[in-house]
């Protein structure tokens, strides 16, 4: 069984730019939850989506969006990026988003801002 | 505000040693206790998992935690490491909603 797909692995963009990230997750699964993962601020949830809905938000600006569609692929998109948006995005898939599910990690996009 | 506690940022420990990693946790009610792993060059991925029943936890590759609710705490303990070990271990706990709530990281070098 393929496991969580990101793409692209690295992207490097300037300030005032825009972005958008894209996640397979693992065949079956519905559910793909973001995250952001600094040295700083360790690892924090951004959405989640299931069933092409966002059914949970963490404390992020509005210029971090997503979307999923109805293969279950999701794409993040960042806006007006700022110096502080580099990070580590990280992608997980689990089969319905329970809290008690297992989520599998995809293995990152690294997004530097300049 | 729900949140995570890792207590050792760094840990370095030599083969053969015991390990225990901390973790605390901030939740009300029911809470979903997890520990995770992430080898060098590797995604995360579960070590274990806690939501009911034994509060003692048996994971992957020998190692455990234990759920202590009146210390809301869920350390992982592992009682003779390898320099296989080597990796990053973040805990992360869900309450009834879903969003969880990750701590910063350990990381451990395991010498030969």
């Amino acid at each position: 069984k393929a496991g969580v797909t990101q793409t692209p692995r690295y992207l490097i963009k300037t300030r005032g730019q825009q972005v958008t990230l894209s996640c397979s997750p693992i065949s079956g699964h519905r559910s793909v939850s973001w995250y952001q993962q600094t040295p700083g601020q360790g690892l924090q949830f951004l959405f989640e989506y299931f069933s092409e809905t966002q059914r949970n938000k963490g404390n992020f600006p509005g210029r971090f969006s997503g979307r999923q569609f109805s293969n279950s692929r999701s794409e993040m998109n960042v806006s007006t990026l700022e110096l502080g948006d580099s990070a580590l995005y990280l992608c997980a898939s689990s089969l319905a988003g329970a809290p008690t599910d297992t989520q599998y990690f995809g293995p990152g996009t690294r997004l530097t801002v300049l | 505000a729900q949140s995570v506690s890792q207590h050792n940022h760094h840990v370095i420990l030599s083969e053969a040693a015991s390990l225990e990693l901390g973790c605390n946790y901030s939740y009300g009610g029911t809470v979903n206790l997890f520990w995770y792993v992430q080898y060098p060059g590797q995604h995360l991925q579960l070590l274990l998992k806690y939501f009911s029943g034994d509060p003692l936890v048996k994971g992957i590759k020998g190692f455990e935690a234990e759920f202590i609710k009146s210390k809301f705490s869920f350390n992982l303990r592992k009682p003779s490491v390898q320099w296989s070990d080597t990796a990053e271990y973040f805990c992360a706990a869900s309450g009834g909603s879903y969003i969880p709530t990750f701590g910063r990281g350990t990381s451990l070098i395991v010498h030969p």
